[in-house]
C-alpha cells in the first residue's frame, strides 16, 4: 500500500496570509490526525478526523481549522498567519481505533515571514 | 490529561555500545504507550507500542521497552547500537479509554559515532 502523502512539502508564506495543507492517507484508513512540530514545543496534536467527522481537538486558537473529506483525504488551513507557525506539519493515519499504529506522512513544512 | 517526559535531550554512544533512552509518563487513566524514531527530514515511524499483555516489547530492528507500572516508565533499550541508528526518538502516550491522540515527550538525538 501507498503510504500518507502530504502536499506540498515546502511553503514559505507571509504574515498575515492564509495556508492550507493536504494529507492524503493510507488506503482504507479513516481516521486522520494533525500534529504540529517545532523546536520550542515539540510535537503538539492539533486535531483528529474520522469519517469526514472531527472527534477530538488540541490547544490550538481557531486560526488552525481542518477537514476531511468523503475518500478520507484530510486538508487543515492556517488563517492569518503569525510567524510561531512556522512549523512542520505532520499528518498521519489509522483505522482508527486507539489501539492502532498512526502511519505518519513525510510533513509540511511551512515557514513565515 | 496526560504527560510525558523524557529526561535526555541528546544521548551520545558509541557504535556497538549498549543505550538506554527514558521515559517516563503520568496519566489518572490506562494509557497505550509508544516509541516513535524520526530520521532527518522524514516523518514518525512507528518502532514499538504497548497496549496489553507481556510488559517487555520488542521491535524487528532489535530495540526493546519495557513497560513498568509502578515507576510510570516505558524506557528504550538496545544491546547493541549502529550508527544507522542515529535519529530523533519520541516516547509517546494516547488514553486506553478514548481515540486517537498522542501525547509525545520533547525526543532524545540519539548520536551514534564510530
Amino acid at each position: 500500500k501507498a503510504g500518507v502523502t502530504q502536499t506540498p512539502r515546502y511553503l514559505i508564506k507571509t504574515r498575515g496570509q492564509q495556508v492550507t495543507l493536504s494529507c492524503s492517507p493510507i488506503s482504507g484508513h479513516r481516521s486522520v490526525s494533525w500534529y504540529q512540530q517545532t523546536p520550542g514545543q515539540g510535537l503538539q496534536f492539533l486535531f483528529e478526523y474520522f469519517s469526514e467527522t472531527q472527534r477530538n481537538k488540541g490547544n490550538f486558537p481557531g486560526r488552525f481549522s481542518g477537514r476531511q473529506f468523503s475518500n478520507s483525504r484530510s486538508e487543515m488551513n492556517v488563517s492569518t498567519l503569525e510567524l510561531g507557525d512556522s512549523a512542520l506539519y505532520l499528518c498521519a493515519s489509522s483505522d482508527g481505533l486507539a489501539t492502532e499504529t498512526q502511519y505518519f506522512g513525510p510533513g509540511t513544512r511551512l515557514l513565515v515571514l | 490529561a496526560q504527560s510525558v517526559t523524557q529526561l535526555d535531550s541528546q544521548v551520545p554512544v558509541f557504535e556497538e555500545a549498549p543505550v538506554e533512552l527514558r521515559c517516563n509518563y503520568s496519566s489518572s487513566v490506562s494509557v497505550y504507550l509508544f516509541w516513535y524514531v524520526q530520521y532527518p527530514n522524514q516523518g514518525l515511524q512507528l518502532l514499538l507500542k504497548y497496549l496489553s499483555g507481556s510488559t517487555l516489547v520488542e521491535s524487528i530492528n532489535g530495540f526493546e521497552a519495557e513497560f513498568n507500572k509502578s515507576q510510570t516508565s516505558f524506557h528504550l533499550r538496545k544491546p547493541s547500537v549502529h550508527i544507522s541508528d542515529t535519529a530523533e526518538y519520541f516516547c509517546a502516550v494516547s488514553d486506553s479509554t478514548g481515540f486517537q491522540k498522542l501525547v509525545f515527550g520533547t525526543g532524545t538525538r540519539l548520536l551514534v559515532s564510530p
